[in-house]
């Protein structure tokens, strides 16, 4: 079974440029999440979709970051603005129909690092 | 609201040592908790997980047991390995809210 697949693996852009990052989830998996990781920190969950819908983005920094999941496959996020703060490893992650209700687990693909200069 | 606190490393043992990563957390309700591993040059993955108050998960030799009264979920294997060297993440979920504290990194050496 193949795993999240993320790209690019590594981005380097320069302030005030935008990005965007790709992510594929197992086939099959419902709930699709995106975490922000900076260096020596826990991930940190930006936004959940179920399908195509959001589920929860209360910790997604709306005035530069945007994602969306249009036919409820891979998703796209975008930051637009970078600042230098945004320099980080972004994870994309999925689970199974239920989510993560029952303690179901979710798989992590390999990250994005960017690095905003 | 939701919020953990993990053991802040890094935590250097010898190999067959005792482990213990402390973990408690902070939410309402009966949120599921998790331990997370990073192995060097790979991606995060379950290691293990409990769902319950009295729970306990376990998987390749650790153990984790929920304890809703000291709302804490610790980490602990009796005997590390060198292959254990990696970063352990505790998280919960709770009314789709997922938590993760910051890592402990482990080291272990022959």
């Amino acid at each position: 079974e193949a795993g999240v697949a993320q790209s690019p693996r590594y981005k380097i852009i320069e302030k005030r440029q935008s990005v965007a990052f790709w992510c594929n989830p197992i086939s099959g998996h419902a709930t699709l999440y995106w975490y922000q990781q900076i260096l020596g920190q826990g991930p940190k969950l930006l936004i959940q979709f179920q399908n195509n819908g959001v589920v929860d983005d209360s910790q997604l920094p709306k005035d530069r970051f945007s994602a969306e999941r249009l036919k409820g496959v891979d998703s796209t996020l975008k930051i637009q603005p970078a600042k230098l703060e945004d320099s980080a490893v972004y994870l994309c992650a999925s689970s199974s129909s239920s989510g993560l209700a029952g303690g179901n687990e979710q798989f992590f693909g390999p990250g994005t690092r960017l690095t905003v200069l | 609201g939701n919020s953990v606190t993990q053991m802040e490393g890094p935590v250097t043992l010898s190999e067959e040592a005792f482990l213990t990563i402390n973990c408690t957390y902070t939410a309402t309700g009966y949120p599921s908790l998790f331990w997370y591993v990073q192995y060097p040059g790979e991606g995060l993955q379950l290691l293990l997980k409990a769902t319950k108050a009295d729970d306990k998960g376990s998987n390749k030799g650790f153990e984790a047991t929920y304890r809703k009264e000291t709302t804490s979920f610790h980490l602990e294997k009796g005997s590390v390995q060198v292959s254990d060297s990696a970063v352990y993440f505790c998280a919960l979920y709770n009314n789709n809210d997922m938590r993760f504290g910051a890592g402990t990194r482990l080291t272990v050496k022959p």
